[in-house]
């Protein structure tokens, strides 16, 4: 079945360092991949998204590229504030009998120290 | 104001007692989904629904129940079959409205907390 693997936290930085969180997926088809954010008690929030092979979503200087010869999509960004920490969830999305459900990898905990 | 509203925040259950969670949207949205979080976990899928009236098991879906009367609301009950509730839960939505080479995103609400006693 569909699978997400996320690269292991928890994951500390310094602000302005850079930043790759790390994402590969096992899927039949051809699934939407999506990244989302969690801060402290909420519910999550839909950071960016991609729907094809080469695409690439970027949000709020996040960034991650839609790698289907890899099976990847990692996230990025540049220069990572504090108000960036938070727990990041790679998901992906597949059209099927199910209906459109999605599988998300374990999630990974960034901490940005000032 | 548009959204997922959640309720409680908190929970709690004692033993052998059910308690339901109560998930509204008012975003129009066709599907409606539960999972569970456990700490330092990702999520599982216990139930959705594409529709009024239908509703299909998901991946951990042993000890809960749901019901899908409405089209804005889509209720999950946590009943005394469910040994280790103990858990956030949180509720999406999402249009059935494909389009092409995607799938619609999920919208999440802001979570339960169920806590035993």
């Amino acid at each position: 079945g569909d699978s997400v693997t996320q690269m292991e936290g928890p994951v500390t930085l310094s602000e302005e360092a850079f930043l790759t969180i790390n994402c590969t997926y096992t899927a039949t088809g051809y699934p939407s991949l999506f990244w989302y954010v969690q801060y402290p008690g909420e519910g999550l929030q839909l950071l960016l998204k991609a729907t094809k092979a080469d695409d690439k979503g970027s949000n709020k200087g996040f960034e991650a590229t839609y790698r289907k010869e890899t099976t990847s999509f990692h996230l990025e960004k540049g220069s990572v504030q504090v108000s960036d920490s938070a727990v990041y969830f790679c998901a992906l999305g597949g059209l099927g009998t199910s209906g459109s459900r999605l599988t998300f990898g374990e999630g990974t905990q960034l901490t940005v120290n000032p | 104001d548009g959204g997922i509203t959640q309720s409680p925040k908190y929970l709690f259950r004692k033993e052998g007692q059910n308690v339901t969670l109560s998930c509204e949207q008012n975003l129009n949205h066709d599907a409606m989904y539960w999972y569970r979080q456990d700490p330092g976990q990702g999520l599982r899928l216990i139930y959705y629904s594409q529709i009024v009236n239908d509703f299909q098991k998901g991946d951990i879906a042993e000890g809960y129940s749901v019901s899908r009367e409405k089209k804005e609301s889509f209720p999950l009950t946590v009943t005394s079959a469910q040994k280790n509730p103990t858990a956030f839960y949180l509720c999406a939505t999402s249009s059935l409205a494909v389009t092409w080479g995607g799938q619609e995103t999920q919208y999440f609400g802001p979570g339960t907390r169920l806590l035993v006693l």
